[in-house]
């Protein structure tokens, strides 16, 4: 089965400075797509970028990107020039056949 | 835009009663998800749905019933809640393949 690791529970970042948020994972099969969420306080879940696994080049959008190194199994999250409303928490989640395996997340706070 | 639309942001209801919460989306998707999301335990997957009239058992069904009646609409079922199903509930879907999932605001229910 798969498994998805997220080992920060919680980060504190000073504004504009970029964040790497940390993802592993764990599968054995060639195929699947690795996905990162953000859920601000108000509760929704909002989907922020995708990473196929045969994607040659790393996945950006705007001030995401996604460092995926497939043979380390890492799929970390680049947030640039941070801003205070990235303050949320942060889910990295896998495709398990149609369905998603989801981290147990990391709380970033941005700092003034 | 995807938009999934969920009936409640908030909803209190009293033990023993039978509850509904509905699921709307508006971008043909093939699949739909139901999830519920409490501190410290993350997302856990309810139940889901490949297409009409069909329905998959997810990682903790016991307590709920869904139903699929059009493609574009899930409904979540407690049949006699308890106030252990006191809890965030969202809603996604997704088109087939390695697609991403997109959620509704989530709906917050209360068990008294």
């Amino acid at each position: 089965a798969q498994k998805i690791t997220q080992t920060q529970p919680g980060m504190f970042v000073q504004e504009k400075e970029a964040v790497t948020l940390d993802c592993t994972y764990d599968t054995s099969d060639p195929s699947y797509g690795l996905f990162w969420y953000k859920q601000p306080s108000s509760g929704e879940m909002i989907f922020l970028i995708y990473q196929g696994s045969y994607d040659q080049q790393n996945a950006t959008e705007g001030r995401y990107s996604l460092n995926f190194q497939k043979a380390r199994k890492s799929a970390n999250l680049v947030i640039s020039a941070s801003q205070l409303g990235d303050s949320a928490m942060y889910f990295c989640a896998m495709n398990e056949a149609q369905k998603l395996v989801f981290g147990q997340g990391t709380r970033l706070t941005i700092n003034p | 835009d995807v938009k999934v639309t969920q009936s409640s942001r908030y909803l209190v209801k009293r033990t023993g009663e039978k509850v509904f919460l509905e699921c709307v989306q508006d971008m043909d998707h093939e699949n739909m998800f139901w999830y519920r999301q409490d501190p410290g335990l993350g997302l856990r997957l309810i139940y889901f749905s490949y297409d009409v009239k069909m329905k998959e058992k997810g990682d903790i069904p016991e307590g709920y019933s869904v139903s699929r009646e059009k493609k574009e609409r899930f409904s979540l079922i407690l049949e006699s809640a308890s106030t252990n199903q006191t809890s965030m509930y969202l809603c996604a879907s997704s088109s087939f393949g390695l697609r991403p999932q997109h959620f509704g605001d989530g709906t917050r229910l209360s068990i008294l």
